[in-house]
């Protein structure tokens, strides 16, 4: 069982270009999400999506797109990197948006130069 | 808006010593608990979770922790260290809301063990 998988897991990348962080769950899982974690910020939450078809903004949205076309992917979309999105980037699912216990991916590391 | 507040930055206890790590929360509701831990380079591990009923919760690796409602506060602990529990711990509010669950972490508390 694989449970969430991430890719890349890192990367360095030119301000200005396009970039997706890929995200795969194999638990049937009907919400995710994505959070950045910074030094002494602790994770923020990006965006979310309750069940496949829908997403919703988190924390801190700007500068990052969504979709989730079906159950078990959810990418996440850098349309033009900036320096500022330099983190490491979290996937996590739970079985429902009703309080259930998030599991979390491995991450991934990006660099923004 | 939930909030969390882990006080302490870094801890460093001796090995077979026993722990505490402290956290704050505020909600407006009931909310549920989380304590994650993470070691270098790896992703989130549950440790335990609250959610309702008894409020001393048990966990994984002989973590415990207790919510003490009144003090708004769901601090865990281990009554004997070990040195591969040197980590960095994360607790976690979630919130249900019309926009679905939703965690807010604090900011962490790395642990280092002393043999």
């Amino acid at each position: 069982i694989a449970g969430i998988t991430q890719a890349p897991t890192s990367q360095i990348l030119a301000a200005g270009r396009r970039m997706t962080l890929r995200c795969t769950q194999d638990m049937r899982h009907n919400a995710m999400y994505w959070y950045r974690q910074d030094l002494g910020l602790g994770l923020r939450l990006i965006h979310y999506s309750n069940t496949a078809g829908t997403t919703g903004k988190g924390e801190v949205p700007d500068g990052y797109s969504v979709s989730r076309a079906n159950t078990d992917d959810f990418p996440l979309t850098l349309a033009s990197a900036v320096p500022s999105q330099t983190s490491v980037y979290f996937c996590a699912s739970s079985a429902s948006d009703s309080g259930d216990t998030q599991y979390f991916g491995p991450g991934t590391r990006l660099t923004v130069l | 808006a939930q909030s969390v507040t882990q006080p302490d930055i870094h801890i460093t206890v001796s090995e077979g010593a026993s722990l505490e790590l402290r956290c704050n929360y505020s909600y407006g509701a009931t909310p549920y608990l989380f304590w994650y831990v993470q070691s270098p380079g790896q992703g989130l591990q549950l440790l335990l979770k609250y959610f309702s009923g008894d409020t001393l919760v048990q966990g994984i690796k002989g973590f415990e922790a207790e919510f003490k409602r009144s003090q708004s506060s769901f601090n865990l602990r281990k009554p004997s260290v070990h040195w591969s529990d040197a980590a960095e711990y994360f607790c976690a509010v979630g919130a249900v809301t019309g926009g679905g669950n939703k965690l807010t972490f604090g900011t962490g508390t790395q642990l280092k063990v002393e043999l």
